[in-house]
């Protein structure tokens, strides 16, 4: 079946390194795959999309890769702040109706 | 920017009644979503809605759950018999396009009592 999967334990940095955040999925054919940030009690916000003919996205501080080979996306943030702090959730797409989400890495910056 | 919103932004109900969540999308966003949160886990999908008939859904959304959008604006989610572990943060998302963005609402909290 399919599977994605993120770090669950807590990602801890401080304030002004660059956060590296993985996701790896199996048994997945993704044509896109989002990055979103999930703050406690709200809705997932989109970040990013990357295609699959498309190696790294850009935008701003964040940058996403995306390694069909290694079945990997690696999400960046660099000089990162305390408002960076909030979980992060992949979701690669396929031909199908549904965007399924990983069960995201939390993110927390330490000033 | 457009939003989703949904109401009610809290629901307790007592276990066997009926719920019906609200969600207003996108005006001209053409795919809507439910997912569900129970708390402390995942952001799971429940169900994808196109050209006003389901498109996908998951194991979760069994016989007890329905959508409708039933004029054009609004999309809901029924769920027929509440339980218990229908507990959650519910959200509902809309997409202009396949493989574009999700713009998810601020959620109903749903509390089966």
């Amino acid at each position: 079946s399919q599977k994605i999967e993120q770090n669950s334990e807590a990602l801890n940095i401080q304030e002004g390194k660059t956060a590296t955040l993985t996701c790896n999925y199996t048994n997945y054919s993704p044509a896109y795959l989002q990055w979103y940030r999930q703050d406690p009690g709200r809705g997932p916000v989109f970040l990013l999309l990357i295609r699959e003919n498309e190696k790294e996205k850009r935008k701003e501080r964040l940058k996403v890769t995306f390694d069909t080979t290694l079945k990997q996306s690696l999400f960046h943030i660099t000089a990162s702040q305390p408002a960076d702090s909030a979980t992060y959730l992949c979701a690669p797409m396929d031909s199908s109706y549904k965007l399924i989400f990983g069960s995201g890495t939390r993110l927390l910056v330490r000033p | 920017e457009p939003e989703v919103t949904q109401t009610p932004s809290h629901q307790v109900t007592q276990m066997g009644q009926e719920v019906i969540l609200r969600c207003v999308p996108i005006s001209n966003h053409l795919y809507f979503y439910w997912y569900r949160q129970i708390l402390g886990q995942k952001v799971e999908f429940l169900v994808s809605f196109y050209n006003n008939e389901i498109s996908e859904k998951s194991e979760i959304f069994d016989d007890q759950f329905s959508v409708e959008r039933p004029d054009g604006s609004n999309f809901t989610l029924k769920i027929r018999s509440t339980k218990l572990e229908d507990s959650a943060m519910y959200f509902c998302a809309s997409q202009g396009g396949l493989g574009e963005k999700l713009f998810f609402g601020s959620g109903t909290q749903l509390s089966v009592l």
